[in-house]
This record gives structure tokens, C-alpha cells and sequence, in this order.
């Protein structure tokens, strides 16, 4: 098992680039996640999908959007990146039903200039 | 407002001793808790939980204890070993369905030989 794999590792863009980032997991996970990580400030969720069919927002969700795409695959979509968008994203799964772990994927690292 | 707090950015231990992480939290409908580990360049990675029925939680090295009237949780480490070397985050789950976790801003444990 691959586990969650991210896809890009690194991306850089200019202002007002669009790009999405992809995630996919292996493990049948009802829930996915996706965070991003700014210096001095942990882990703070973007968006979420408890179910495949349906997402909602985070505690950061604007300037992106997202897709559950299957139960596999949840994607991360930036319209017209801002520098401020500049962090490291990290998407994540979890069963769901008796589980409370979340298991992370390795990350994108975004430039955006 | 953080609900999630982690006051101390770094700490640094001998090895062989025992290592403390602390984390304070302000909303009291966080029903589980859980700390991630986080080598450079890597996801998170689940290291232990605790739910907030109990106020002990063992896992060989590694033991979670929970204050609930305090609002505070903490990690201890022993002894502790150069490889735990890391940043650690506290993260706790609120009543959504989805599971949402809430993170810590972490705490970069350097264990010293």
C-alpha cells in the first residue's frame, strides 16, 4: 500500500496562475483533508470531504476550491494563486466509522512569487 | 483565537532522560486528542491518542496524560533518543462527523546524545 501520495512534491507559480494539487489514498478511507502549514502556526484545515460526494469547508478555505473525485482521489484546486498561498499543503484520510487517526500524505511545497 | 496551543516552540532534552511536550486547549467539547510527529520534508505521523474518558494513555516510550478540569495534555517521552528528534503537534477532535482535528502550532523536541 502506497498509503496517501501527493502530486506535485514542489510547484512554483506566479500571481494569478491557476494550478490544483492531487491527492490520492489506497486504504478505502470514507474521509479526506486537505491543510496547509505556515511557519509558527501548525496545521490548519482548508477543506474536507467526510464522504465520497461531498466536501465542506475549513477553517481557511478562501481562494481555493476542491473535488472529491472518487472515493481514491480529492483534489485541491487554487484559481489565481496569491503569494499568500505560499505554504506547504499536506492532504490526509481517515477511515472514518470508530477511527479518530489521520494519516498524512508527504506534501507540496507552493511558491507562489 | 487558537483553541489548540502548544506554548513552547522547542524544547531540548539529554538523551536518556525523559522529554515533556505540553498542549493546552480551550474548547471542552474536544472529545479525543491525539500527537502527530513530523520529521523535515515528511507528513505528520500518528503517534498516540487519548480519549477524554481517561486521563492516561501508554504506548511503550511514550505515555499521554490528560487533565480535563486543567484543559491540558501532555506527552511524555522516556528515555528519550536521538531519533525522536522532531517536531511534535497536538491536535484534538471535535464532535463533527467528519473528524475534523484541530492542531497545535508544534514543538521542535531536540534530543541531544
Amino acid at each position: 500500500n502506497a498509503g496517501v501520495t501527493q502530486t506535485p512534491k514542489f510547484q512554483v507559480l506566479k500571481t494569478g496562475q491557476s494550478m490544483t494539487l492531487q491527492c490520492a489514498q489506497d486504504m478505502n478511507h470514507n474521509s479526506m483533508y486537505w491543510y496547509r502549514q505556515d511557519p509558527g502556526m501548525g496545521l490548519r484545515l482548508i477543506y474536507y470531504s467526510a464522504s465520497e460526494g461531498t466536501t465542506d469547508k475549513g477553517e481557511v478555505p478562501n481562494g481555493y476550491n476542491v473535488s472529491r473525485l472518487n472515493k481514491r482521489e480529492f483534489s485541491l484546486r487554487l484559481e489565481s494563486a496569491a503569494p499568500s498561498q505560499t505554504s506547504v499543503y499536506f492532504c490526509a484520510s481517515c477511515p472514518g466509522l470508530a477511527s479518530n487517526e489521520q494519516f498524512f500524505g508527504p506534501g507540496t511545497r507552493l511558491t507562489v512569487l | 483565537d487558537q483553541q489548540v496551543k502548544q506554548n513552547s516552540p522547542s524544547l531540548s532534552v539529554q538523551e536518556g532522560r525523559i522529554s515533556i511536550l505540553n498542549c493546552d486547549y480551550t474548547n471542552s467539547m474536544f472529545d479525543y486528542f491525539l500527537w502527530y510527529k513530523k520529521y523535515p520534508a515528511e507528513g505528520p505521523t500518528f503517534l498516540i491518542s487519548i480519549s477524554s474518558i481517561k486521563d492516561k494513555n501508554e504506548d511503550g516510550r511514550f505515555t499521554v496524560f490528560l487533565n480535563k478540569s486543567a484543559k491540558h495534555l501532555s506527552l511524555h517521552i522516556v528515555p528519550s533518543q536521538p531519533g525522536d528528534s522532531a517536531v511534535y503537534f497536538c491536535a484534538a477532535k471535535g464532535s463533527g462527523s467528519a473528524r475534523q482535528l484541530t492542531f497545535g502550532s508544534g514543538t521542535q523536541l531536540t534530543v541531544l546524545p
